[in-house]
C-alpha cells in the first residue's frame, strides 16, 4: 500500500513569493494534516482537512492556507514568503478524524 | 492545553545495548500518545501508540513503550539497538476529549546515535 506521498522534494523561493505544496494521502484516508517543522521550533500543527473542508488550523498566520480536492489530496499555500518560513513542511492523513496519523516525507522549503 | 517534554536531547548508546527514551506529558486526563521516528532529511513514521487497554505497548522494529499515569510519562524502550536505529525520535500526544483539534502535540525530539 502507498504511504503520503509530497511534491515537490524541495522548493526553494524567494521572500514574498508564494508557494504551493502538494500532498496525496493513503488511499482510503479522508483526513490530511499540515504540520511546520522549523529549526529550533519543532513540529508544529497547521492545518486539519476532513471530507473537504477545514476543520482546524494552529497558531499561523492566514497567508498560510490550503485546500482539500474531492480525491482528498491536498494543497498548502504560503503567501508572502517570508525567511522564517523556511522548513520542513510535512502532510499526514488518517483513515477518520483521529491522531493516528500516517506522515509523508516533507517538502523542504527555502526562502530566500 | 497538553504538552510534552522530552528531557534528553541527545543519547548516545553502543551497539546491542538498551535503550530507553524518555517521554512526559502533561494533560488533564488520559491522553493519546504516540512515538514517532524520523531518519534525516525524512518524514516521520509512527512507531506505535496508546489508546486505552494495557499499559506495555508494543511496536515495529522491536520497541515498546510503558504509560504509567502516575509518573505522567510514556517512555520508549528497546532491549538490543542496531546501528540502523540512529535517528531522531519524538513522543506525542493526542487529547482524547478534544476532537474538534485533531492536532498531535510534539515534544521537541531526541536524537539517538548508535556506536559501534
Amino acid at each position: 500500500e502507498a504511504g503520503v506521498t509530497q511534491s515537490p522534494t524541495h522548493l526553494i523561493k524567494t521572500r514574498g513569493q508564494q508557494a504551493t505544496l502538494r500532498c496525496s494521502p493513503i488511499s482510503g484516508h479522508t483526513s490530511v494534516y499540515w504540520y511546520q517543522q522549523a529549526l529550533g521550533l519543532g513540529l508544529q500543527f497547521l492545518l486539519w482537512y476532513d471530507e473537504g473542508e477545514e476543520r482546524n488550523r494552529g497558531n499561523f498566520p492566514p497567508r498560510f492556507s490550503g485546500r482539500q480536492f474531492p480525491n482528498y489530496s491536498s494543497e498548502l499555500n504560503v503567501n508572502a514568503l517570508e525567511l522564517e518560513d523556511s522548513a520542513l513542511y510535512l502532510c499526514a492523513s488518517s483513515l477518520r478524524p483521529t491522531y493516528e496519523q500516517y506522515f509523508g516525507p516533507g517538502t523542504r522549503l527555502t526562502v530566500t | 492545553a497538553q504538552s510534552v517534554t522530552q528531557p534528553d536531547i541527545h543519547i548516545t548508546v553502543s551497539e546491542g545495548a538498551s535503550l530507553e527514551l524518555r517521554c512526559n506529558y502533561s494533560y488533564g486526563a488520559t491522553p493519546y500518545l504516540f512515538w514517532y521516528v524520523q531518519s534525516p532529511g525524512q518524514g516521520l513514521q509512527l512507531l506505535l501508540k496508546y489508546f486505552s487497554g494495557d499499559t506495555l505497548v508494543q511496536g515495529i522494529k522491536g520497541f515498546e513503550a510503558e504509560f504509567k499515569r502516575s509518573q505522567s510519562s510514556f517512555n520508549l524502550r528497546k532491549p538490543s539497538v542496531h546501528w540502523s536505529d540512529a535517528a531522531e525520535y519524538f513522543c506525542a500526544v493526542g487529547a482524547q476529549g478534544d476532537t474538534g483539534r485533531r492536532a498531535l502535540t510534539f515534544g521537541s525530539g531526541t536524537r539517538l546515535q548508535v556506536q559501534p
